[in-house]
């Protein structure tokens, strides 16, 4: 089974710049998550889709990101503009749903961001 | 709303010998799952174990095991035998199992911690 591909790995852009990642999760996977990770910190959960609609959007600073998942399979989160305390690592997620699925996700390997 | 709480920033071990690392969280659900992941440098977060809340038993993954304490909301990590791929950051994380169908499913994850293994 082929993981959670992210894209890109690495990016360093200036503030106030604007920045797209994408992540495509596992064939099959209903729920996809964007966890932001800061510097010595826990992933924080921006924004969960469950097929191509959003459950959970809480915690995503509206006015500065965005994100969607069309046709429920591959999503993109976009920052614009950026600011520096957006320096984090960015981590995509997916998990199956369903009675016997409750444990765990699998995780891409992140892109790390830098705002200069 | 869930917190998770890992108190100890850094542990080092000696290779060969055996570490726990602490987790408490807090919570007013009575079915959740609690798990433990390892992330090394390369970024990705692999689960090492998991825990169901019902069940009674601590889960046992190989060298890993799980000192579950439902009562006083403490989760520990026991690694036996460590090796030196075993130093990477460590972090707990709560589900809630209140859904199977995606809401509320997501992690709430503790802050980490760093774990070194001494030659």
């Amino acid at each position: 089974e082929a993981g959670v591909a992210q894209s890109p790995r690495y990016k360093i852009i200036e503030k106030r710049q604007s920045v797209a990642f994408w992540c495509n999760p596992i064939s099959g996977h209903a729920t996809l998550y964007w966890y932001q990770q800061i510097l010595g910190q826990g992933p924080k959960l921006l924004i969960q889709f469950q097929n191509n609609g959003v459950v959970d959007d809480s915690q995503l600073p509206k006015d500065r990101f965005s994100a969607e998942r069309l046709k429920g399979v591959d999503s993109t989160l976009k920052i614009q503009p950026a600011k520096l305390e957006d320096s984090a690592v960015y981590l995509c997620a997916s998990s199956r749903t369903g009675v016997g699925f409750g444990y765990g996700y699998t995780f891409g390997s992140g892109t790390r961001l830098t705002v200069v | 709303a869930q917190t998770v709480t890992q108190s100890q920033p850094e542990m080092s071990v000696q290779e060969a010998e055996t570490v726990t690392l602490s987790c408490t969280y807090d919570t007013s659900e009575s079915d959740y799952y609690l798990f433990w992941y390892k992330q090394p440098p390369s970024r990705q977060m692999i689960l090492v174990i998991r825990q169901e809340a019902y069940k009674q038993q601590n889960a046992t993954e190989n060298r890993f095991s799980v000192n579950f304490q439902k009562a006083a909301k403490s989760f520990s990590l026991k690694i036996s035998d460590s090796q030196l791929g075993d130093a990477a950051m460590y972090f707990c994380a709560y589900r809630s199992g209140a859904s199977y169908t995606g809401a509320n499913s997501k992690l709430t994850f503790g802050k980490g911690i760093t774990l070194s293994v001494r030659p």
